[in-house]
């Protein structure tokens, strides 16, 4: 069975522009988490997704917005790039039932120049 | 929200010494996971332990709902067992997939 896929792995954009990030999760599950890591506040979750609908929020500005598909694929989107964006940001995905083992993607490192 | 708290902050062992890493939560659980970071980056799932005791191989957990702690045990350390362990855990209030982490437990195991 296919592990979670997060696209790109690395990415570099600069102040102000916007970036897409995907997740695709393990076939079958339809729950799909985001988190930012970063050195200076280590995992923080931004949001979940389940069944195209946005389930739980943390504690981020407007600028982050993430959406879910039908076939539960899930995208990130940062508008207005801060050099504080830079982060390795992680996708987990897991059945969907609630209180559920969550199973980490590989992650996407954004820099910010 | 849930405060999670992991010691020590930092551990150097021998290759083939043994280790308890501790978390402790304030609040009840419904959902605790151990994962190990490696260098890359990659966040590996190591046990799925709400409560009750899990074991595979050199490693095994812990966890005792009742007084807010789970504890995880490495045996024969190795090389390869070098990175960041990190604890979650999810609240009985969070309705979801809401992992809370603790900050980690940097473990680097020396030749």
């Amino acid at each position: 069975k296919a592990g979670v896929t997060q696209t790109p792995r690395y990415l570099i954009k600069t102040r102000g522009q916007q970036v897409t990030l995907s997740c695709s999760p393990i076939s079958g599950h339809r729950s799909v988490s985001w988190y930012q890591q970063t050195p200076g506040q280590g995992l923080q979750f931004l949001f979940e997704y389940f069944s195209e609908t946005q389930r739980n929020k943390g504690n981020f500005p407007g600028r982050f917005s993430g959406r879910q598909f039908s076939n539960s694929r899930s995208e990130m989107n940062v508008s207005t790039l801060e050099l504080g964006d830079s982060a390795l940001y992680l996708c987990a995905s897991s059945l969907g039932g609630g209180y559920q083992p969550q199973h980490f993607g590989d992650g996407t490192r954004l820099s910010i120049l | 929200g849930i405060q999670v708290e992991q010691s020590p902050p930092d551990l150097i062992l021998q290759e083939g010494a043994n280790s308890t890493l501790r978390c402790n939560f304030s609040d009840s659980v419904n959902n605790l996971q151990w994962f190990h970071q490696n260098p890359w980056g990659q966040l590996i799932n190591l046990f799925y332990i709400p409560s009750g005791t899990k074991q595979n191989g050199r490693l095994s957990a812990t966890t005792v709902a009742t007084e807010r702690y789970s504890l995880l045990y490495i045996s024969s350390s190795q090389t390869t067992d070098s990175g960041v362990y990190f604890c979650a855990v999810e609240g009985v209030t969070g309705g979801g997939n809401k992992l809370t982490f603790g900050t980690g437990t940097q473990l680097k195991v020396e030749l």
